[in-house]
């Protein structure tokens, strides 16, 4: 069965550094990846969406990588602030049957500390 | 535009109750999700809907059913609630295959 995992449950940086978060997969060739924002209380937000022909997509200080090959993504953010404190989700895409649905990891909770 | 609201934000059920969470989005979006998310587990699929009058089960369906009778809005209902349906439920859209739009979520209290 496909399995997502996401390296760490928490992860805690300093403010300023970049932060980097890896999402690795099996049993999945998916045609794309995305990456969402969860704060507490509240829906997942999308971020970016990077697909299996692309090897890097850049969205502001966000910064993923797909390597199908490794099977794994990364999610960076640069410079980052106590304000990109949050949950990140990856999530792949499975498509079966006509539908496309997402299976979630996760997610890792980063704490940028000032 | 709203975006994907729910209603209600919280409600707690007695075991064996039913109710019905409403999902409802402005956008115009032909996919519709609803979701379970529950701690060490991450969100899992219960059901989604490709478009009006179509439904399909997800990761999770045993125990809810669903309906999509007018585009916009995407119904989870529970028919005979158990303690195990204790979690917090978000419901998302989404034009096509791509990024999904999440609701503020429902969370729920089988007692």
């Amino acid at each position: 069965s496909q399995k997502i995992e996401q390296n760490s449950e928490a992860l805690n940086i300093q403010e300023g550094k970049t932060a980097t978060l890896t999402c690795n997969y099996t049993n999945y060739s998916p045609a794309y990846l995305q990456w969402y924002r969860q704060d507490p209380g509240r829906g997942p937000v999308f971020l970016l969406l990077i697909r299996e022909n692309e090897k890097e997509k850049r969205k502001e200080r966000l910064k993923v990588t797909f390597d199908t090959t490794l099977k794994q993504s990364l999610f960076h953010i640069t410079a980052s602030q106590p304000a990109d404190s949050a949950t990140y989700l990856c999530a792949l895409e499975y498509s079966g049957a006509g539908s496309y649905q997402l299976t979630f990891g996760k997610g890792t909770k980063l704490s940028v500390i000032p | 535009n709203a975006g994907v609201t729910q209603t209600p934000k919280f409600r707690v059920l007695k075991t064996g109750q039913s109710m019905t969470l409403l999902c409802a989005q402005d956008m115009n979006h032909e996919y519709m999700y609803w979701y379970r998310q529950d701690p060490g587990m991450g969100l899992r699929l219960i059901h989604y809907s490709v478009g009006e009058g179509t439904t399909a089960k997800g990761e999770v369906p045993d125990g809810y059913n669903v309906s999509r009778l007018k585009k916009q809005n995407f119904l989870l209902g529970l028919e005979s609630a158990a303690p195990s349906q204790t979690s917090v439920y978000f419901c998302a859209s989404s034009y096509s295959t791509e990024a999904q739009f999440f609701g503020p979520g429902t969370r729920l209290t089988v007692l």
